[in-house]
C-alpha cells in the first residue's frame, strides 16, 4: 500500500515549456487536490476533484489545468510555465466516508528559470 | 475575504506546554484540522475538530470555538523532534474544499 504518490520529485523548466505533473493513490479515494506551498504562505489550493471525471478550481487556478480519467490518478498541467510557478507542488487525497483527513504526497520541487 | 491567522513562530523550552491558536473568517464551516509538516516533508494530520469542545490525542489536544471563529493546538511535554510548522486548515463546504492558514513554526530548546 504506496499511499498517495508524486512523479517527479524534482524538475526544473525554462520559461514558456511545458509539463505535467502526475498523483496516484492506492486508497480508492473520492476526493484528491493540488496544493502549491510558497515560503510564508501556507498551502494554496489549485485544483480538486472529487470524483473520477470531475474537477473543481480552488484558489490559485490560473495557469493550471488538471484531469481525472481514473480515480486513482489526478494529473496537475503548467501548458506555460512562469518563474513564479516555482514552488512546492502537494497532492493530497481523502475518502468520501471519514472526516476528510487528507493524506499528503511527498511533493513536487519545481523551478522554473 | 476568507482568512486563517496563525503566529507566524513559538519558541519554547523542550517540556514545556506550547499552544498555537488560530482565528478563522471563512464563508462556510466545516470542520476544523491541524496538521504538523516537518522541514522538507508533507504534511501530516494531527486533530479534527467539528463540534464546540476539546479534543484529546496523546500529548496533543485541540479546542474549537465555532461561535469565535477560534481553534487552538495544545502541545504539551514538548519534545525536540516536535519542532516542526503546525497548519490549520477549515473544510469551508460539504464538497471537500480545504482552505490552510500559513502555519506556525515551533521550535523547542533544550
Amino acid at each position: 500500500n504506496a499511499g498517495v504518490t508524486q512523479t517527479p520529485k524534482f524538475r526544473v523548466l525554462k520559461t514558456g515549456q511545458s509539463m505535467t505533473l502526475l498523483c496516484a493513490q492506492d486508497m480508492n479515494h473520492e476526493y484528491m487536490y493540488w496544493y502549491r506551498q510558497d515560503p510564508g504562505m501556507g498551502l494554496r489550493l489549485i485544483h480538486y476533484s472529487v470524483g473520477e471525471g470531475t474537477t473543481a478550481k480552488g484558489e490559485v487556478p490560473d495557469g493550471y489545468n488538471v484531469s481525472r480519467l481514473k480515480k486513482q490518478n489526478f494529473l496537475l498541467g503548467l501548458e506555460s510555465a512562469a518563474p513564479s510557478q516555482t514552488s512546492v507542488y502537494f497532492c493530497a487525497s481523502v475518502g468520501r466516508q471519514g472526516f476528510y483527513e487528507q493524506y499528503f504526497g511527498p511533493g513536487t520541487r519545481l523551478t522554473v528559470t | 475575504g476568507q482568512n486563517i491567522d496563525q503566529p507566524t513562530e513559538m519558541t519554547a523550552t523542550e517540556g514545556a506546554i506550547v499552544q498555537i491558536n488560530c482565528t478563522y473568517q471563512t464563508s462556510g464551516f466545516n470542520g476544523l484540522f491541524w496538521y504538523q509538516q516537518h522541514a522538507g516533508e508533507a504534511p501530516t494530520f494531527l486533530s479534527y475538530n467539528v463540534l464546540d469542545g476539546l479534543e484529546e490525542k496523546g500529548r496533543f489536544s485541540s479546542f474549537l470555538s465555532r461561535s469565535k471563529g477560534y481553534s487552538y493546538l495544545l502541545l504539551k511535554e514538548l519534545q525536540m523532534k516536535d519542532s516542526a510548522s503546525y497548519l490549520c486548515a477549515v473544510l469551508t463546504d460539504s464538497w471537500g474544499k480545504f482552505q490552510f492558514g500559513a502555519g506556525t513554526q515551533v521550535v523547542v530548546t533544550p
